[in-house]
């Protein structure tokens, strides 16, 4: 099945410093949502974005839909050692039941 | 407190004897779902249901059956466990479909199939 790229795979970094990342796909979608997996918990839905160039920010964290529609973007600042876990992305092609999951972003925050 | 709960949280079995996996929310959400994780390749959903006695299949709904008797609860079941089956589980729900409404997860389910 169809399935959401992110990249980097994986993110060692120091407190305090910014962190990037994103979501690919070839397909053209009409929602985008972000989620975090703290170790040993369900994810949380950080933010959803619904329009295309939309930016949207919850604290130190802000995320943008692509305007291609077929990628989108988070970006966390100042990041703290609370910060660590597994990032995914989920988006849909229309209002349907069913969210499509990216392959995830491991954050690890070192002081 | 509002919250999805599964049960057991760790589970180790051996190929091809039955399991059920235990999924309750307290929310009235109509919306429940079970995703499974496995490294590399993220949550992938297994099935869904959007009401009572509805359910539909996900992306890979081979090996496993769910039902939705009651709205709070989403039981899913391995009638023959396989190894490939091993992986971590977790249950969702939200209010409704999960495109425009905050879905829920559980704490999650470590199955181990021997």
């Amino acid at each position: 099945g169809q399935q959401l790229n992110q990249s980097p795979q994986s993110m060692f970094i120091q407190e305090g410093e910014d962190v990037s990342m994103n979501c690919t796909s070839s397909s053209i979608f009409n929602t985008w949502l972000w989620y975090k997996q703290d170790p040993g918990e369900g994810p949380v839905l950080l933010i959803a974005l619904y329009k295309a160039g939309e930016l949207t920010s919850n604290g130190r964290l802000t995320a943008q839909f692509g305007i291609t529609r077929k990628d989108s973007f988070l970006n966390i600042s100042a990041s703290i050692p609370s910060d660590v876990g597994i990032y995914f992305c989920a988006s849909s092609k229309v209002i349907t039941d069913k969210l499509i999951f990216g392959t995830g972003t491991r954050l690890q925050v070192f002081p | 407190e509002a919250q999805v709960t599964q049960n057991p949280r760790y589970l180790i079995t051996v190929t091809g004897k039955k399991l059920t996996v235990t999924c309750s929310q307290n929310m009235n959400h109509e919306y429940m779902s079970w995703y499974r994780q496995d490294p590399g390749l993220g949550l992938r959903q297994i099935y869904y249901s959007m009401n009572v006695e509805v359910t539909d299949k996900g992306d890979v709904p081979e090996g496993y059956k769910v039902s939705r008797k009651e709205k709070r609860n989403f039981p899913l079941i391995l009638e023959s466990p396989s190894p490939n089956q091993t992986s971590l589980y977790f249950c969702a729900s939200s209010l409704g479909g999960p495109t425009y409404n905050e879905q829920f997860f559980g704490p999650g389910t470590r199955l181990t199939v021997l």
